[in-house]
């Protein structure tokens, strides 16, 4: 029940393109949900993150769009450029328990 | 603002040996978190420290411990090490324990021979 499943595992999308990366959880605990994004040889960086009383976040180009009764959140890269090329990873985390629980991770790659 | 910071950015250990990695949070932040990233199983949750105090801690054996200092600093102790151990260790901070988000240190690469 503290899973939180993240895919695709690798995504090539073009440079201008929308990138789209999913996860779903079970725990209906959860009431935080970040997305952090890594580069190589870099700890996770925070992007952007949403609670569930919205539905849907922006921040520049990154977007999250939450389904609370889905029990499903995703990131949007609008405008995708090749610094995007990183690996995210989806989080989530319930009040009282403040530990992060990932997702496995996306590899993406913006080609040219 | 400093980030979070960790010490070494490498370790290398032989089977058996101890290790202990450091961790200084941001300043202000009191609540500390220490996730494991192994090569293909992502992040896993170990400890978190707060006020001084263990709060929590991940589905790891009992050679896995840490500490938190009076100002807020942290280090890991891990026994009795074995291959598997080989992994990124990453420290994250929070301004407080129920006050999202946490900020991650850029790890410290332990490598067991």
């Amino acid at each position: 029940q503290q899973q939180v499943k993240q895919s695709p595992q690798s995504l090539i999308v073009q440079k201008g393109g929308i990138s789209i990366i999913n996860c779903a959880y079970e725990n209906t605990a959860f009431d935080y949900f970040p997305w952090y994004q890594q580069f190589p040889g870099k700890g996770p960086a925070l992007l952007i993150a949403i609670r569930p009383d919205v539905s849907e976040k922006k921040e520049g180009r990154f977007t999250i769009s939450f389904n609370k009764s889905a029990k499903q959140f995703s990131l949007h890269i609008m405008d995708s450029q090749p610094g995007d090329s990183a690996t995210y990873f989806c989080a989530a985390s319930g009040f009282g328990n403040e530990k992060l629980t990932f997702g496995t991770g996306t590899r993406l790659t913006i080609i040219p | 603002e400093a980030g979070v910071t960790q010490s070494p950015t490498h370790l290398i250990k032989t089977r058996g040996q101890q290790a202990t990695l450091r961790c200084s949070p941001i300043s202000g932040h009191t609540s500390v978190y220490w996730y494991q990233q192994a090569l293909g199983l992502g992040l896993q949750f170990l400890l978190w420290y707060d006020e001084g105090e263990e709060r929590n801690r991940g589905n790891f054996p009992p050679r896995f411990s840490g500490r938190q200092f009076p100002n807020y600093s942290s280090e890991l102790n891990v026994n009795a090490l074995e291959l598997e151990d080989s992994a990124l260790y990453l420290c994250a901070s929070s301004l407080e324990p129920t006050n999202q988000p946490q900020h991650f240190g850029d790890g410290t690469r332990l490598s067991i021979l």
